[in-house]
C-alpha cells in the first residue's frame, strides 16, 4: 500500500501523559498536513510542512502541541500533558504540490482518547 | 461561526435513488471549493475540486455544482449504492495559498439502505 499511513491507529492515554503520532506521507509528496477532527465535525487545520519547513500553524496548536518533519519525509505530532479535550481523530494528509490547485491524500487517522 | 454550512445534517436514502447535498459558504475571498467523501474511521477522499470559474464538475455518479454569486454548492449523487454511505464534507479555500484559511463544513452523513 503506497498511501499515507499513520501510527498508531488508536491511542488511549491518561490525562497528563505525553503522546506522539507518526505520519508517513506518499513518497515524494513535498507537502504534509495535520488536522484534528472531533465527532460529527469536519477536520480542523493544525499545521503544515513544505519539505522540512513548517510553514503555518493554526491558533488551535497550543504550546502543548509540536510537530516536526526533520528530513522532509515522515512527520511526528506530539501532544504534551494531554487533556480530555484533546480526544479526537488526528488526520495527516500529503500532496505533491507544484503550484496551483492540489489534491490532498489523507491517511486513516489516529484516534486519541484521553481518560 | 462556521463559514461553511452544510445541509441536511444527515439523510437516509434507498439504494438506487438520487440525492442532493447542499453547501452554503461565506468564505471570502473565494479560491476553490472541494467535496470530500469520508467513510467511517477513514480519512477523507477528494471527490471534486472547483474554482471560481467552474459551474459543475463530475466524478462518476457524483456531480458538484457551484454558484459563486450566491455562494452555494451542491453535490448530487445519482443511483446511490450501499458504498455511498459516508459523510460528505464541503471545504472552501480562501483566495491565497494559506492552508490555515481552509474552512471545513461539518459534513452531511448519508446512509444508503437496501
Amino acid at each position: 500500500d503506497t498511501g499515507v499511513s499513520q501510527n498508531p491507529r488508536h491511542k488511549i492515554t491518561k490525562r497528563g501523559q505525553n503522546v506522539t503520532f507518526r505520519c508517513d506521507p506518499i513518497s515524494e509528496h513535498n507537502r504534509l498536513y495535520w488536522y484534528r477532527q472531533t465527532l460529527g465535525q469536519g477536520p480542523e487545520f493544525l499545521t503544515y510542512f513544505q519539505n522540512e519547513a513548517q510553514l503555518e500553524k493554526s491558533r488551535l496548536l497550543s504550546d502543548r502541541f509540536s510537530a516536526e518533519r526533520p528530513k522532509g519525509s515522515f512527520s511526528t505530532l506530539e501532544i504534551q500533558r494531554t487533556e480530555q479535550g484533546d480526544s479526537a481523530m488526528y488526520l495527516c494528509a500529503s500532496s505533491p504540490w507544484t503550484g496551483g490547485l492540489e489534491t490532498q491524500y489523507f491517511g486513516p487517522g489516529t484516534r486519541l482518547l484521553v481518560l | 461561526k462556521n463559514q461553511v454550512e452544510q445541509s441536511p445534517q444527515s439523510l437516509i436514502i434507498l439504494e438506487g435513488k438520487n440525492c442532493t447535498l447542499q453547501c452554503n459558504y461565506t468564505v471570502s475571498p473565494f479560491s476553490n471549493l472541494r467535496w470530500y467523501k469520508q467513510d467511517t474511521g477513514r480519512g477523507p477522499v477528494s471527490l471534486t475540486i472547483m474554482t471560481f470559474s467552474e459551474n459543475t464538475k463530475s466524478n462518476g455518479r457524483y456531480t458538484a455544482t457551484l454558484d459563486a454569486d450566491t455562494k452555494q454548492s451542491s453535490l448530487h449523487i445519482t443511483a446511490s449504492q450501499l458504498s455511498d454511505s459516508a459523510s460528505y464534507i464541503c471545504v472552501v479555500s480562501a483566495g491565497d495559498d494559506s492552508w490555515g484559511k481552509l474552512q471545513f463544513g461539518a459534513g452531511t452523513q448519508v446512509v444508503v439502505t437496501p
